[in-house]
């Protein structure tokens, strides 16, 4: 069974420019996460959705980040314009019942 | 603020040995708590879970939850050269439903 599939794998970019995040979450998953991990931060989570519906955005860092989830199978994380702090690995998650969370394998991204 | 500490490490043991991981959390009402293991430049595997007070043990894996000390650990027995990786302790805090909170992980080295 597929585990949790991420596109593209690594992005480099330059500073204004839009980056889009794709994620795809195990087939049956209810819940869908996104984070962001820095050496400095940690792993942070930015937002999570239940059944498709965004449940807490709190993480987000400011209005250039949105997130959809527009069905069961798919989400993005769009970063527009993109800045030099925003080089980070960003994971997607999975869970049923929003327990164990299953990670993809992340993308890299690097805004110059 | 809600938060889980763990110490940052580099933790040190030779192979064969014990090695302890240990994390504190700052919220009682917290229920459910989750050991990864993050090798370099991969994504977070979910290695243990538990839930209850007491000991849970998985293979080398024991964890260990003191809800009344707020204390989570993870003991790796026998430690191999490829229990290398950094070790993240998230939880599920009392009142959320799907939202983990992760430490910034404790990286272990294995010495041969």
């Amino acid at each position: 069974d597929a585990g949790v599939i991420q596109s593209p794998r690594h992005e480099v970019t330059e500073m204004g420019q839009e980056v889009t995040l794709r994620c795809k979450p195990i087939s049956g998953h209810n819940s869908l996460f996104w984070y962001r991990q820095t050496m400095m931060r940690g792993l942070e989570l930015l937002i999570y959705f239940n059944n498709n519906v965004p449940i807490d955005d709190s993480g987000m860092p400011e209005d250039r980040f949105s997130a959809k989830m527009p069905n069961a199978s798919f989400s993005t994380l769009k970063i527009q314009p993109s800045e030099p702090r925003d080089s980070a690995v960003y994971f997607c998650a999975s869970s049923l019942q929003g327990h164990e969370q299953f990670f993809g394998p992340g993308t890299r991204l690097t805004v110059l | 603020q809600k938060e889980v500490e763990q110490n940052s490490g580099p933790l040190s043991v030779p192979e064969g040995a014990i090695a302890s991981l240990n994390c504190t959390y700052s919220d009682r009402g917290s229920q459910s708590f989750f050991w990864y293991r993050q090798y370099s430049g991969k994504s977070p595997e979910l290695i243990m879970f538990i839930y209850s007070n007491g000991d849970k043990e998985d293979g080398r894996f024991t964890a260990q939850l003191n809800k009344a000390s707020q204390y989570v650990s993870l003991l790796i027995r026998d430690s191999q050269p490829s229990d290398s990786a950094t070790y993240l302790c998230a939880v599920i805090f009392g009142g959320a439903t799907n939202k983990l909170i992760f430490g910034t992980g404790t990286l272990l080295a294995v010495q041969p």
